[in-house]
């Protein structure tokens, strides 16, 4: 597998525009979640899907924060509009659930580096 | 969510173990403890997981004391890149959300 495949690697833009952030979870897995970087804060988790329908959102930081997940293979996340503050490294990760299982391994994304201008 | 405590940073040199100790007093009793491990600019990895006592891969060993309120990752012989930060969480699985504190820095040098 190719594992998790994130879209585009590096973004730049300005303050006020609409930036859509893309991933493709491992195919089979039933879990997705969209995390957030930054030096002052950490890695923070903003959303998480199980088989397409988001389970716990209460990380998104604010309205200008959306996330969607169309199907089992692909997964959005859109900010608008952005503003500088938004500037991080955005991570896509899947996982799948196994009953009875041990806590699941989470496989991450290579991110999605993006600087609001 | 339980939280956890670990040193922000440690050095050590290569071909030296290296023990990096976790604490998490309020670990419940489903808790599974998890370490991950990031190199810049790529997303964490996960290197072992325990519930109890001992856990070993080819990676590293995984130390979990009977009232499992900390653990301590171990790495044998480290090497220059073994050099990311080492994450530690605890949780429960059936897709419950990873929390991820600050973690630890580990440089090895020469």
């Amino acid at each position: 597998d190719a594992g998790v495949i994130q879209s585009p690697r590096h973004e730049v833009t300005e303050m006020g525009q609409e930036v859509t952030l893309r991933c493709k979870p491992i195919s089979g897995h039933d879990y997705l979640f969209w995390y957030r970087q930054t030096m002052m804060r950490g890695l923070e988790l903003l959303i998480y899907f199980n088989n397409n329908v988001p389970i716990d959102d209460s990380g998104m930081p604010e309205d200008r924060f959306s996330a969607k997940m169309p199907n089992a293979s692909f997964s959005t996340l859109k900010i608008q509009p952005s503003e500088p503050r938004d500037s991080a490294v955005y991570f896509c990760a899947s996982s799948l659930v196994l009953e009875f299982s041990t806590q699941e391994t989470q496989y991450f994304g290579p991110g999605t580096r993006l600087l609001v201008l | 969510l339980a939280k956890t405590t670990q040193p922000i940073s440690m050095d050590s040199y290569e071909g030296q173990e290296v023990n990096i100790t976790c604490s998490h007093n309020n670990i419940a009793t489903n808790d599974y403890i998890t370490w991950y491990q990031q190199f810049p600019s790529q997303g964490p990895r996960f290197i072992i997981q325990g519930y109890k006592t001992k856990v070993t891969n080819e990676v590293a060993s995984l130390f979990i004391p009977a009232d499992r309120k900390s653990s301590t990752l171990s790495l044998p012989r480290v090497s220059l890149s073994d050099t990311a930060v080492y994450y530690c969480l605890v949780g429960r699985g059936g897709g419950n959300k990873l929390t991820f504190g600050t973690g630890t820095q580990l440089k090895v040098e020469l």
